[in-house]
Formats: C-alpha cells, structure tokens, sequence
C-alpha cells in the first residue's frame, strides 16, 4: 500500500501523559499537513510542512504540541501534559508541489482518548 | 473556528432520490474540494474545481465553483446505500494556501 500510512491508528493515555504520533507521506510527497477533527466537525488545520520546513502553525497548536519532519520525510506529531481536551482524530495529509490536480491525500489518523 | 458553512447540516433520503447540498464562505477561495469521509477513516477526495463557474462531474457526483468564488455546490444523482457518509467541503483562498475544512453534511440513504 503506497498510501499516507500513520501509527497507531488508536492510544488511549492517561491525563498528563505524553504521546506521539507518527506519520508516512505518499513516497516523494514533498507537502506534509496535520490537521485535528473532533467529532462532528470538519478537520482543522493544525501545521503543515514543506520538505523538512515548518511553514505554518495554527493557533490551535499550544505550546504543548510540536511537530517535527526530519530530513522531509515521515513526521511526528507530540503532545505533552495531554488533557481530556485533545481526544480527537489526528489526521495527516501529503501532496506533492502544489498545482492543480495535486490535492492532499489524506491517512486513516490516529484517534486520541484521553482518560 | 469553521469559516465554511455546510447546509443541510443531514440528510436522510430513500435510495434512488437525488442530493443537493451547499457550501459558504463569507471569503473568496480560489479552489473548491469535496471530500467524502466514512467512519473511521480519512476523508477522501471526490471532486476538485479551480475556476469560478466551473462545472465537474465524477460519476454520478457534479459539483460547481460559485461565480461569486464564495459558494459551491455538490449533487449526487440516484443515491445508492454506498453514498452514506459525512460530505467536507473544503476550500484554499490561495494556491499555496492550507486547506479548509467545512462542518460537513451527514446523508443517510434508506434503502
């Protein structure tokens, strides 16, 4: 499967643990997205990259969260001292240069409970 | 928060009947997105329109960017059971922009 592959696709953590996801990009995508989806709402954009840069962060990413791609490859997201508030679905999305007909392509995600 | 709005917000429609929905935006967006997300998994793309005015089909989905750049329109035609899901329309005011996400449409078809 050549699809955006992210791990673990569920984690259940206790208040105040950390957690980290991981996310693998379509092969030579070179724009990676994080976004956040609560139940019954759409996904919110959280950051996203370009090659190994940060390009942008949404004010939804508190200084608990940091997202990292090194060498522009896979991604990981973190969360730390997580609160019952960041249960949600954590979905990663790739694309490759951005024109038409290269739109995100979007992983399964990562469902978040915090207990 | 959202700055797409979705109407209706569900829809419960019997198998064969067509679907309109709507997309809102209170901004210009240079590209339009429909995306279909079933339980559990990621949202899937379905249609794509870059040009106001623009008219797309994929199979028995059509959707429409809005002349006015700030609204746009999907219709499913004879709804099948396998049409059940949660519609995002999404949108980017810029090409290089990220990519925004409405609240969604719910359809439920009864068989």
């Amino acid at each position: 499967d050549t699809g955006v592959s992210q791990d673990p696709r569920h984690k259940i953590t206790k208040r105040g643990q950390n957690v980290t996801f991981r996310c693998d990009p379509i092969s030579e995508h070179n724009r990676l997205y994080w976004y956040r989806q609560t139940l019954g709402q759409g996904p919110e954009f959280l950051t996203y990259f370009q090659n190994e840069a940060q390009l942008e962060k949404s004010r939804l990413l508190s200084d608990r969260f940091s997202a990292e791609r090194p060498k522009g490859s896979f991604s990981t997201l973190e969360i730390q001292r997580t609160e019952q508030g960041d249960s949600a679905m954590y979905l990663c999305a790739s694309s490759a240069k951005i024109r038409e007909g290269t739109e995100a392509f979007f992983g399964q995600g990562t469902r978040l409970t915090v207990v | 928060g959202q700055q797409l709005n979705q109407s209706p917000q569900s829809m419960f429609i019997q198998e064969g009947e067509d679907v309109s929905m709507n997309c809102t935006s209170s901004s210009i967006f240079n590209t339009w997105l429909w995306y279909k997300q079933e339980p559990g998994e990621g949202p899937v793309l379905l249609i794509a329109l870059y040009k106001a005015g623009e008219l797309t089909s994929n199979g028995r989905l059509t959707a429409q960017f809005g002349i006015t750049r700030k609204d746009s329109f999907l219709n499913i035609s004879a709804s099948i059971p396998s049409d059940v899901g949660i519609y995002f329309c999404a949108g980017r005011k810029t090409s290089y922009d990220k990519v925004i996400f409405g609240p969604g449409t719910s359809l439920s078809v009864i068989p």
